[in-house]
């Protein structure tokens, strides 16, 4: 499977700043996802990162709060905008080459906001 | 609504056998996945079943019943780096995944 490099892989914030985290992928990939997963919590997906266009957000996160970037089908970002206490998470991005075929995470990016 | 339920937590002993149960309600279902997740680190993928019955992988096994909305990861002969979350993961009819939250297996020596 391919190989999935994000960065930082942590980070201790101030609120109020913004953090960009770094997916890149050592192959081409037709889906990109981005993630946030709380202590002890399942997984939430924050958007589908799609490539040359905007990104498909899910019910309760806004691109002007969490913008996401594809520029091409090995590399995304996602940026945690005017960042608070509520947004200390593990942010994990993960790739899929097509539907119904299992995604693939990224080592994930531990964000402290103080 | 979407929902996936599987046990909080788990304590198995070293060299026995565990299965861990997950069921599930989607609209429309295109498989189910099995993750692994070690503490501080990312979900790694273990099985994936979209039609009725078992599928072995080496110390690991997967079940689904699609008319029960049902499923079971099996784990033999238990290692102490078995210890971990497992996650369930069903696939809807728009190939959205819908997590559970995971259960915690703790092994005991």
């Amino acid at each position: 499977s391919a190989v999935i490099s994000q960065k930082p892989s942590r980070d201790i914030c101030q609120r109020g700043t913004s953090l960009t985290i770094q997916c890149q992928v050592d192959s081409q990939v037709t889906m990109m996802f981005w993630y946030r997963q709380q202590p002890g919590q399942s997984l939430t997906l924050i958007a589908t990162a799609n490539q040359g266009s905007e990104a498909t957000y899910e019910s309760g996160f806004v691109i002007d709060k969490f913008p996401i970037s594809r520029p091409n089908l090995t590399f995304s970002t996602l940026t945690v905008s005017n960042m608070s206490p509520e947004d200390s998470s593990i942010y994990l991005c993960s790739v899929q080459d097509r539907e119904g075929q299992p995604q693939h995470f990224g080592d994930g990016t531990r964000l402290s906001i103080l | 609504g979407q929902n996936i339920d599987q046990p909080t937590e788990m304590t198995a002993t070293e060299g026995a056998i565990v299965q861990i149960n997950c069921t599930y309600q989607t609209s429309g279902f295109n498989g189910l996945f099995w993750y692994q997740q070690h503490a501080g680190e990312a979900p790694t993928f273990l099985s994936y079943n979209v039609l009725d019955g078992l599928e072995e992988k080496g110390r690991f096994s997967s079940f689904l019943s699609r008319s029960k909305g049902y499923s079971y990861l099996l784990l033999k002969e238990l290692q102490m780096k078995d210890s971990a979350s497992y996650l369930c993961a069903a696939l809807d009819s728009n190939y959205q995944l819908i997590w559970g939250a995971g259960t915690k297996l703790i092994i005991k020596p």
